[in-house]
């Protein structure tokens, strides 16, 4: 089975401008989560979706949406970016969702710098 | 805040060393996870433990729970250069609530 992809790779933005990430998650899982990492604040969980429901949202602003599709793959927008938001993206796929977690898959992440 | 925290921050051995890493939380949790990360790259699963297990192993690894003292440690045996990495643990919490991870121990594994 193919893992979890992430694209793009890497990003450079600058300040005020907005950016759509993009996850396939294994095939036949449907749970995705997204996290956000830096090195001040490690990694936080952003949102978690589970046929094409949002289960569950951390705290961040509303600049931050995702939404999944029929196919299970999920896109993450941020909005009007701000230098705070250079961080690696990490997406995680599961079978199943939150109350039944068991491992997570994780992609490869994606690298956005903003300027 | 972080359920998570692990210690030591950073910790560097020699191949063929011991690595321990200890991660404290802080509610009733229903299991508990351990991860690797290398560096800048996603996150790969290493072991889950139940609330209701005390110790679990995985190969080199073994990893304990104690839930009175709301702690778990990660035991590495017989390290290897390839484990240098950054560890982390997981926790989700009763209820519906997403997995939420600690900072990391980096660990360096000299040959």
């Amino acid at each position: 089975k193919a893992g979890v992809t992430q694209t793009p790779r890497y990003l450079i933005k600058t300040r005020g401008q907005q950016v759509t990430l993009s996850c396939s998650p294994i095939s036949g899982h449907r749970s995705v989560s997204w996290y956000q990492q830096t090195p001040g604040q490690g990694l936080q969980f952003l949102f978690e979706y589970f046929s094409e429901t949002q289960r569950n949202k951390g705290n961040f602003p509303g600049r931050f949406s995702g939404r999944q599709f029929s196919n299970s793959r999920s896109e993450m927008n941020v909005s009007t970016l701000e230098l705070g938001d250079s961080a690696l993206y990490l997406c995680a796929s599961s079978p199943l969702p939150g109350v039944l977690y068991n491992e997570q898959f994780f992609g490869p992440g994606t690298r956005l710098t903003v300027l | 805040s972080q359920q998570g925290e692990e210690d030591p921050q950073a910790l560097s051995i020699q191949e063929g060393e011991n690595a321990t890493m200890n991660c404290s939380y802080k509610t009733s949790i229903n299991n508990l996870q351990w991860y690797r990360q290398n560096s800048g790259r996603g996150l790969v699963h290493l072991i889950l433990i139940r609330s209701n297990e005390r110790e679990k192993h995985s190969g080199r690894l073994r990893v304990t729970l104690d839930t009175s003292k709301k702690s778990s440690s990660l035991l590495i045996t017989a390290s290897r250069a390839a484990d240098t990495a950054s560890y982390f643990c997981a926790t989700d919490a009763e209820g519906n609530t997403p997995l939420v991870f600690g900072k990391g121990t980096r660990l360096s594994v000299i040959a």
